[in-house]
């Protein structure tokens, strides 16, 4: 089983829409957490991060269950721009080090 | 600019050639981590350094493959005798060290890498 697994989508919504992505994480893999998005053939950029119970950042907002291992991203009403692949990551947790292990993404893709 | 910066943006070589790549990171970052990204895929973890030593190494780190950071500030990676299947983009990002915390890591464009 992978550390960090992610909906595969693709996910197509029309411009206005709410859309939420799920991630779920194996006990190795963290303890604190991250939305990245990454653009067609950029390099990935800073979401969110999620450290305790969740948190909001405009029409953004992320939230982490300890006790079901997953993380989820919710998105309110779309925008064009938001056409990306979002990616989960975790902070694997080990002795005084650790490393960010990416999950394989989710595309969205806004219409108009 | 004071992003991380990796040379080449993109390479081209024949199976079996040596290539080298070298990411510059943001100025006192202690942490400097290698990925590699394949279409469809997320970044795969490859290695990290925290200042020059070089802390954590990953399974897809073969033989072939092996990264330097001499003096903490740049880092390289190099990979011999290339196959096609090391075709791939290569990430560099680096963060500040966190004491234990996970902290943001800030990606260069990354070297995209095609083994003809």
């Amino acid at each position: 089983r992978k550390e960090v697994e992610q909906d595969p989508g693709p996910f197509n919504v029309p411009e206005g829409a709410t859309v939420a992505f799920n991630c779920t994480y194996s006990n190795s893999a963290s303890q604190s957490f991250f939305w990245y998005r990454q653009d067609c053939r950029k390099e990935p950029k800073l979401l969110m991060s999620v450290y305790s119970s969740g948190n909001e950042d405009g029409r953004f907002t992320a939230q982490l269950n300890r006790a079901s291992q997953y993380i989820s991203l919710l998105i309110r009403d779309s925008k064009l721009s938001d056409s990306a692949t979002y990616l989960c990551v975790g902070w694997r947790y080990g002795g005084s080090q650790g490393n960010l292990i990416f999950g394989k993404g989710t595309k969205l893709s806004v219409k108009p | 600019d004071t992003g991380v910066s990796q040379n080449p943006r993109h390479k081209i070589t024949k199976r079996g050639q040596n290539v080298t790549f070298r990411c510059d990171p943001i100025s006192e970052h202690n942490r400097l981590y290698w990925y590699r990204q394949t279409l469809g895929q997320g970044p795969e973890f490859l290695t990290y350094f925290q200042n020059e030593a070089q802390l954590e190494k990953s399974r897809l780190l073969s033989d072939r493959f092996s990264a330097e950071r001499p003096k903490g500030s740049f880092s390289t990676l190099e990979i011999q005798r290339t196959e096609q299947g090391d075709s791939a983009m290569y990430l560099c990002a680096s963060s500040p060290s966190g004491r234990g915390l996970a902290t943001e890591a800030f990606f260069g464009q990354g070297t995209r890498l095609t083994v003809v």
